[in-house]
């Protein structure tokens, strides 16, 4: 069973370009989470999503931050119009049932020049 | 709102050694999930342990246990005969168990603890 899937691992951005981040979750899983990692510092809560969902997002910037997560193919994380403040480690964990262990996948680290 | 502390920033252990590091959270709820991850220099998240809070046994895998004090609102963990591939970040993390619509299935995460294997 491969796990929490997350592409690509590593994006570079100019400010003002667009951010895709995806993440496909482990096989049945249907909850996704995102998070984001600052340098130094631990993980802090994005957005949570099923199927189609958005189910808590009080960890989301309000502007230019968005996310996905479609019936088909995997979650995506898009940040608009990035500035170098967005530079950081995005990380996507999947669980089967509400309530169960999130499992992490690898991340993907966005540079923003 | 919920939050974890980890007061040290950094930790080091001769390897074979006994390691503890420290985690305490502040929290209104009585049920609740407590965990420690791993992040090695790969950036990947590892579950290292996962303990609930109506348990009053302390939760153990391998090497690794941890001590629960519930009243002090404190998790700390233990690393025994540590490893070289123990060095990593430590994160202490914790969620809420209410199961409501919308309810808190985020993990809060403490600001990781550093640890340095010496052989």
């Amino acid at each position: 069973n491969a796990g929490v899937m997350q592409n690509p691992r590593h994006l570079v951005r100019r400010r003002g370009q667009e951010a895709r981040l995806r993440c496909s979750p482990m096989k049945g899983h249907s909850h996704v989470y995102w998070y984001r990692q600052l340098p130094e510092e631990g993980l802090k809560f994005m957005v949570y999503l099923q199927k189609e969902n958005i189910i808590d997002e009080s960890g989301m910037p309000k502007e230019r931050f968005s996310a996905e997560f479609p019936k088909e193919g995997p979650s995506i994380l898009r940040i608009q119009q990035v500035v170098r403040g967005d530079s950081a480690a995005y990380f996507c964990a999947s669980s089967p049932f509400l309530g169960d262990t999130q499992y992490f996948g690898p991340g993907t680290r966005l540079t923003v020049l | 709102a919920q939050t974890v502390t980890q007061s040290q920033p950094e930790m080091s252990v001769q390897e074979a050694e006994t390691v503890t590091l420290s985690c305490t959270y502040d929290t209104s709820e009585s049920d609740y999930y407590l965990f420690w991850y791993k992040q090695p220099p790969s950036r990947q998240m590892i579950l290292v342990i996962r303990q609930e809070a109506y348990k009053q046994q302390n939760a153990t895998e391998n090497r690794f246990s941890v001590n629960f004090q519930k009243a002090a609102k404190s998790f700390s963990l233990k690393i025994s005969d540590s490893q070289l591939g123990d060095a990593a970040m430590y994160f202490c993390a914790y969620r809420s168990a209410r199961r409501e619509q919308g309810g808190s299935e985020k993990l809060v995460f403490g600001k990781g603890t550093k640890l340095t294997v010496n052989p």
